[in-house]
């Protein structure tokens, strides 16, 4: 079964910084969504990108598609210190969904 | 309810005792999907349900799991003789109708420690 791989594994900066998380994966897909974990939490969902698309805004979140090489990016602009979590990407194929072991991204105030 | 509930959020159990959890969707989701989160890391795909059948269960383990759906009842996940290796965060998640591709409802985890 597909599974995201997201890089880097963990990721610290500034309040203010923009932050960048890759994904790739091996199948080809039906969609690639993107969640937020917070400590002690479940999984929110933040954003699905389908296979036919290449870019996704949602407020402060970009996300890219390139199913050519199997990878996606999430980029966060402006980030917040409310924006600490861990965050995963999410392969859908036609009838599941896999998903990767995630990025803990710190942001520091 | 409006949000996926799960019970209970922290459960200890000596090793080789029977583990229950419990998952009671979102009313009206007809689709359930039970994972595994072990150390904070991947989601471990385990089984889903389409209401009451099984849809998926391609990730549980052959032995010790079982899991139900039944009407007007939570959905439960049953481990039998736990081993330590089971200790983790098991999280319950639910979408309204379709196929597995859409984004899933979570509910908040129930904590399983084997001691």
């Amino acid at each position: 079964s597909q599974q995201g791989e997201e890089d880097p594994q963990a990721l610290s900066i500034q309040e203010g910084e923009n932050a960048t998380m890759n994904c790739s994966y091996k199948t080809s897909i039906n969609n690639l969504q993107w969640y937020r974990q917070n400590s002690g939490r479940g999984l929110v969902h933040l954003i699905l990108i389908r296979s036919n698309e290449r870019e996704k805004h949602s407020g402060r979140l970009r996300v890219t598609l390139d199913t050519s090489k199997k990878s996606s990016s999430l980029l966060i602009t402006a980030s917040r210190a409310a924006d600490t979590a861990s965050y995963f990407c999410a392969t859908a194929g036609y009838n599941d969904m896999r998903f990767g072991a995630g990025t803990r991204l710190t942001v520091k105030p | 309810g409006e949000e996926v509930a799960q019970t209970p959020k922290h459960l200890v159990r000596g090793e080789g005792q029977k583990a229950k959890l419990y998952c009671a969707p979102i009313k009206g989701h007809s689709y359930v999907f039970w994972y595994q989160q072990v150390l904070k890391n991947e989601f471990k795909f385990l089984i889903s349900f389409q209401n009451e059948n099984v849809f998926d269960e391609t990730g549980m383990p052959k032995e010790r799991f079982s899991a139900k759906c039944l009407p007007n009842s939570p959905c439960s996940l049953e481990i039998q003789a736990t081993k330590l290796e089971d200790s983790a965060v098991y999280f319950c998640a639910s979408i309204p109708s379709g196929t597995g591709v859409q984004p899933q409802h979570f509910g908040d985890g129930t904590r399983l420690s084997i001691l």
